[in-house]
């Protein structure tokens, strides 16, 4: 099955520590994304990637860092420098960047940090 | 960047119909999309309007009116399972990037 995929669906953390959220698709997509949805609030995107070994920073890229090794994987990592890390991380991929390309989500991981 | 204003809360009831409005202000508009999204649950991809008029697919129909900022979802025969948030998105092209910004999502709750 061609898809996205996240894991874990839920990650416990305590404060203080790094972590990494993983992030495959095997949908062949150039383009990967990573999105934080807070109770009450609109996807804010965090970091994105139109091209292996390229990212560019999002709206709220601070505390978190990303790397693009392959087309297929696009881990974030939550650092101990992000003052709110729990929530729920979107990954998204699309064809690309470019116009009328939609972009497939999945399924998220809701991060808490204790 | 884009301002994107969705109502927070609607109700409906199962059978009938209700429309989610939409308004944005975009300098450089190049489509706009609608997701729903179940509790806890990854969005799904809905519609995608980049030119005015009404776009039908069964009981989701979605509408654009470029030059008044503005676009709404109509969902037909409501059944208990639309009880979901619904997600309005914008592209803008300004800059070279295409990635869309989303609003904060309209929850709707179809009750019996």
């Amino acid at each position: 099955d061609g898809g996205i995929t996240q894991s874990p669906k839920y990650l416990f953390r305590k404060e203080g520590q790094n972590v990494t959220l993983s992030c495959e698709q095997n949908l062949n997509h150039d383009a990967m994304y990573w999105y934080r949805q807070d109770p009450g609030q609109g996807l804010r995107l965090i970091y994105y990637s139109q091209i292996v070994n390229d990212f560019q920073k999002g709206d709220i890229a601070e505390g978190y860092s990303v790397s693009r090794e392959k087309k297929e994987s696009f881990p974030l990592t939550v650092t101990s420098a992000q003052k709110n890390p729990t929530a729920f991380y979107l990954c998204a991929s699309s064809m690309s960047n470019r116009e009328s390309d939609t972009q497939y989500f999945g399924p998220g991981t809701r991060l808490t940090v204790l | 960047g884009q301002n994107i204003d969705q109502p927070t809360e609607m109700t409906a009831t199962e059978g009938a119909i209700v429309q989610i409005n939409c308004t944005y202000q975009t300098s450089g508009f190049n489509g706009l999309f609608w997701y729903q999204q179940h509790a806890g649950e990854a969005p799904t991809f809905l519609s995608y309007n980049v030119l005015d008029g009404l776009e039908e697919k069964g009981r989701f129909s979605s509408f654009l009116s470029r030059s008044k900022g503005y676009s709404y979802l109509l969902l037909k025969e409501l059944q208990m399972k639309d009880s979901a948030s619904y997600l309005c998105a914008v592209r803008d092209r300004t800059g070279g990037s295409y990635i869309p910004t989303f609003g904060r999502g309209t929850s709707l709750i179809v009750h019996p």
